[in-house]
């Protein structure tokens, strides 16, 4: 079965401080994973995809996120945290279940809180 | 933001009446979806399309129904809208299926009283 985890609700960040935003996966195949970000009241705004290639990622507003096949993650992460990067944030796994036609398998989001 | 218009983008409806949410994109993409945002269950999608007039079942379909006419246009409907229905609804829109990421709207919150 193809699904994503995230397994913190919240995660609680003091500003200037890293923060890591945790993503489990598990599908058949060379996973395409995303990452998103929700302000309160808006849309999903993309940060940031793995295809192939480096492990590493960078994205946008500063964040990146390490992709382990070992291990079956895609962590998001930031070397300084800001305010204004508290929001909801997915993680999500393409869904080529009845063949690929770009669906989504969508983690249950995580909330960062990033207090001054 | 990628041109997506999602209307209404509130609506309050009484359970058992039909209703129907618009995504209207100017980005010519092949692909659009219609996900449901609940908590603690992140986005699920409900119906896909492929292309005109070609649209397929998600994960939560039962109650909801799609059509496509045009590539720019693709409409939700409930039937018979009730209480689990409540929720916000997004619309997104891909150009292909391999590792572009999709867009999304801005939603609609949508209260089945």
């Amino acid at each position: 079965a193809q699904s994503v985890a995230q397994p913190e609700d919240q995660v609680n960040v003091a500003e200037g401080n890293p923060l890591t935003v945790k993503c489990t996966y598990s599908v058949s195949g060379n996973p395409y994973l995303f990452w998103y970000v929700q302000y309160p009241n808006r849309g999903l705004q993309f940060l940031l995809k793995y295809i192939t290639g480096d492990n590493l990622v960078k994205g946008s507003y500063g964040f990146e996120a390490e992709f382990n096949k070992s291990q079956t993650s895609f962590h998001l992460k930031k070397p300084s945290a800001l305010v204004s990067d508290s929001a909801l944030y997915f993680c999500a796994v393409r869904d080529i279940r009845g063949g690929n036609t770009g669906k989504l398998i969508f983690g249950q989001g995580t909330t960062l809180q990033v207090k001054p | 933001d990628a041109g997506i218009t999602q209307s209404p983008r509130h609506k309050v409806t009484e359970t058992g009446t039909p209703v129907t949410l618009r995504c209207h994109q100017t980005e010519n993409h092949r692909y659009m979806y219609w996900y449901r945002q609940d908590p603690g269950h992140g986005l699920r999608l409900i119906h896909y399309s492929y292309g005109v007039k070609d649209t397929d079942k998600g994960e939560v379909s039962d109650g909801y129904s799609v059509s496509r006419s045009k590539t720019e246009d693709f409409l939700l409907t409930l039937e018979s809208a009730t209480s689990s229905q409540t929720s916000v609804y997004f619309c997104a829109i891909s150009p292909d299926r391999g590792g572009t990421e999709a867009f999304f709207g801005q939603g609609t919150r949508l209260t089945v009283v």
